[in-house]
């Protein structure tokens, strides 16, 4: 079946813009995952969404960064007021309840 | 809070020869834990994982890892190598105390040569 998407693939945006990644996850996945991969910081996690629970947003760097997921499913992660440090990939994952994720291709941003 | 350290960084083997990638946490209640694979210009796959139960588990393309609670560790094994294996490998955990979300370790990058 589909995987996990993500669009766009690659996002070159100047500083001080807002940029929106967004994630189709694996259809009849509850729980939603962003993580960031950059080469300072490697893999690190951002936030979590589970059902119709609050979302754990305990990984998020700063208050630019906020997430919502519509319906239950797609999701879009947008960071206002890019600065040069958040230059990475942005890694979208889904997984049933407290199972196995799995990860979509990416969103690489570049900020200028 | 917990945490995933691969103490190897950069591992070069020759094709045919065993591998070994080390990975420990640190938690002090129960774990998940996995091998994630990402090879050259592709997204991360699972490698396998470890719920419960036998703690030698077995992988895709003949990995595997074993469990060892007493001393925190998971390490990858793969008797032999192939040139197809050159990517970077990840170990992860999720504390079943605390959401589903992974924590990472560094990563290791293998390069095989022919």
């Amino acid at each position: 079946g589909a995987g996990v998407s993500q669009s766009p693939s690659n996002k070159v945006t100047e500083k001080g813009k807002d940029v929106e990644l967004r994630c189709d996850p694996i259809s009849g996945h509850t729980a939603l995952y962003w993580y960031r991969q950059s080469l300072g910081q490697g893999l690190e996690f951002l936030i979590y969404f589970q059902g119709n629970s609050a979302p754990d947003k305990s990984g998020l760097p700063s208050d630019r960064f906020s997430a919502e997921r519509t319906g239950g499913s797609v999701s879009t992660l947008t960071i206002q007021r890019t600065q040069q440090e958040d230059s990475a990939v942005y890694l979208c994952a889904s997984s049933s309840f407290r199972d196995t994720q799995y990860f979509g291709p990416g969103t690489r941003l570049t900020v200028l | 809070a917990q945490s995933v350290s691969q103490h190897n960084h950069h591992v070069i083997l020759s094709e045919a020869a065993s591998l070994e990638l080390g990975c420990n946490y640190s938690y002090g209640g129960t774990v998940n834990l996995f091998w994630y694979v990402q090879y050259p210009g592709q997204h991360l796959q699972l490698l396998l994982k470890y719920f419960s139960g036998d703690p030698l588990v077995k992988g895709i393309k003949g990995f595997e890892a074993e469990f060892i609670k007493s001393k925190f560790s998971f390490n990858l094994r793969k008797p032999s190598v192939q040139w197809s294996d050159t990517a970077e490998y990840f170990c992860a955990l999720v504390s079943t105390g605390g959401g589903n979300k992974l924590t990472f370790g560094t990563g290791t990058q293998l390069k095989v040569e022919l």
